[in-house]
């Protein structure tokens, strides 16, 4: 069956460093991939948006690459910041039928300590 | 120009009354997508609408749950004869077309089933 996977466990680092977050995915061929950030009690906002022809693409600290062969996505943040310190969740595209359908994964907690 | 809106952003039911949550999409968007976050885990899709028509309901419960965006006002996600099960956060997404783009999340409502 489908399967996304975010690391389950938080991400600690220290302000200024790079964080490196990584979404891996089984029995899928996305057309695209979607990083969302989600702060506790509201609603995720989207970051970037990546499709299956990209190997990278770039927003001003953002970085996020895309390896079909190994079914994996990098998520980094450079320079990293307090505010910075949320839950980013990967999401796929449902397969080919570009609906605009969403599979996320469970996300990741990043916490970037002064 | 506002975000996408739902209300209410909290909902307390006993089990078997009826949880109508709203979502008011972004201003000229026309695709509304809904997604179930139970505790601790992941965004679950549920049902994609445009504007009159049901695009895509794989991810609703087959009993008890349906989804409306009806011409005017907006969408409604329409729970019936509640469960604790229920219990979770939904939130509604809109986006200007389908397919690869973002997609835009409101702030979510919390239904409680008591």
């Amino acid at each position: 069956s489908q399967k996304i996977e975010q690391n389950s466990e938080a991400l600690n680092i220290q302000e200024g460093k790079t964080a490196t977050l990584t979404c891996n995915y089984t029995n899928y061929s996305p057309a695209y991939l979607q990083w969302y950030r989600q702060d506790p009690g509201r609603g995720p906002v989207f970051l970037l948006l990546i499709r299956e022809n990209e190997k990278e693409k770039r927003k001003e600290r953002l970085k996020v690459t895309f390896d079909t062969t190994l079914k994996q996505s990098l998520f980094h943040i450079t320079a990293s910041q307090p505010a910075d310190s949320a839950t980013y969740l990967c999401a796929l595209s449902h397969g080919s039928s570009n609906t605009g359908k969403l599979i996320f994964g469970q996300g990741t907690t990043l916490q970037v300590k002064p | 120009n506002a975000g996408v809106m739902q209300n209410p952003r909290h909902l307390v039911r006993r089990r078997g009354q009826e949880a109508r949550l709203r979502c008011s999409p972004m201003k000229g968007h026309s695709h509304v997508y809904w997604y179930r976050q139970l505790p601790e885990e992941g965004l679950k899709f549920m049902v994609y609408l445009q504007k009159e028509n049901i695009i895509d309901e794989s991810g609703m419960p087959k009993e008890r749950f349906s989804a409306e965006f009806p011409k005017e006002g907006p969408s409604i996600l329409r729970i019936q004869q509640v469960v604790r099960g229920d219990s979770a956060a939904y939130f509604c997404a809109s986006s200007p077309r389908q397919g690869d783009y973002e997609q835009y999340f409101g702030p979510g409502t919390r239904l409680t089933v008591t």
